[in-house]
């Protein structure tokens, strides 16, 4: 049983440049966050989504799209890259929300210089 | 802004101590979580506690809650080496369809 499985793990990118990070899960879940975690930060939550083909901003969207065109794939996208988001990325499940619990990937180290 | 602040933001001690985290949140919650990472890895559920419960165990973890001041604690009981990690705790703010977590509290036990 894989649980949330992220790619790729390391990424590094130029200002500018485009990519997209995937998020995979294996439990049927409903639903899938994408967070962003910095220094001194916590966990921001940037997108989520309640099931298939829905998307909702969470509390730091702004340069960053999303896509659940699948119910066990989320799809993360940084459209023009900045230095701003060199980050560590951790995807997300759950199966009802914020119950029981949420299962997290091993996380996407992207260094944009 | 955060949802959750952790208090301290770090903390050593020797094994065999006693740890103990806390947590302040800001608005009305149905439930809180607690979660630990490892240095470079994903977070992994450790406990929850709902908003009419007062206090739950698992194992060498003790969480209370306490809504009135909108604070929960984290007590490991007996630490090792191997509980050194940092600690997240998260609520439901926002209707209960996600998860915000706060700032986390890094735990260091040493031999």
């Amino acid at each position: 049983n894989a649980g949330v499985t992220q790619t790729p793990k390391f990424r590094v990118l130029k200002t500018g440049q485009s990519m997209t990070l995937l998020c995979a899960q294996d439990m049927n879940h409903e639903y899938m966050y994408w967070y962003r975690q910095d220094p001194g930060m916590g966990l921001r939550l940037i997108h989520y989504s309640v099931g298939e083909g829905t998307t909702a901003k969470g509390e730091v969207p702004d340069g960053y799209n999303v896509s659940r065109l699948k119910k066990q794939n989320f799809l993360l996208g940084l459209e023009s890259a900045a230095p701003s988001q060199t980050s560590v990325y951790f995807c997300a499940s759950s199966l009802l929300g914020a119950l029981p619990e949420a299962f997290f990937g091993q996380g996407t180290r992207l260094t944009v210089v | 802004s955060q949802q959750g602040e952790e208090d301290p933001q770090a903390l050593s001690i020797q094994e065999g101590e006693n740890a103990t985290m806390n947590c302040s949140y800001k608005t009305s919650i149905n439930n809180l979580q607690w979660y630990r990472q490892n240095s470079g890895r994903g977070l992994v559920h450790l406990i929850l506690i709902r908003s009419n419960e007062r206090e739950k165990h698992s194992g060498r973890l003790r969480v209370t809650l306490d809504t009135s001041k909108k604070s929960s604690s984290l007590l490991i009981t007996a630490s090792r080496a191997a509980d050194t990690a940092s600690y997240f705790c998260a609520t439901d703010a926002g209707g209960g369809n996600k998860l915000t977590f706060g700032t986390g509290t890094q735990l260091k036990v040493e031999l």
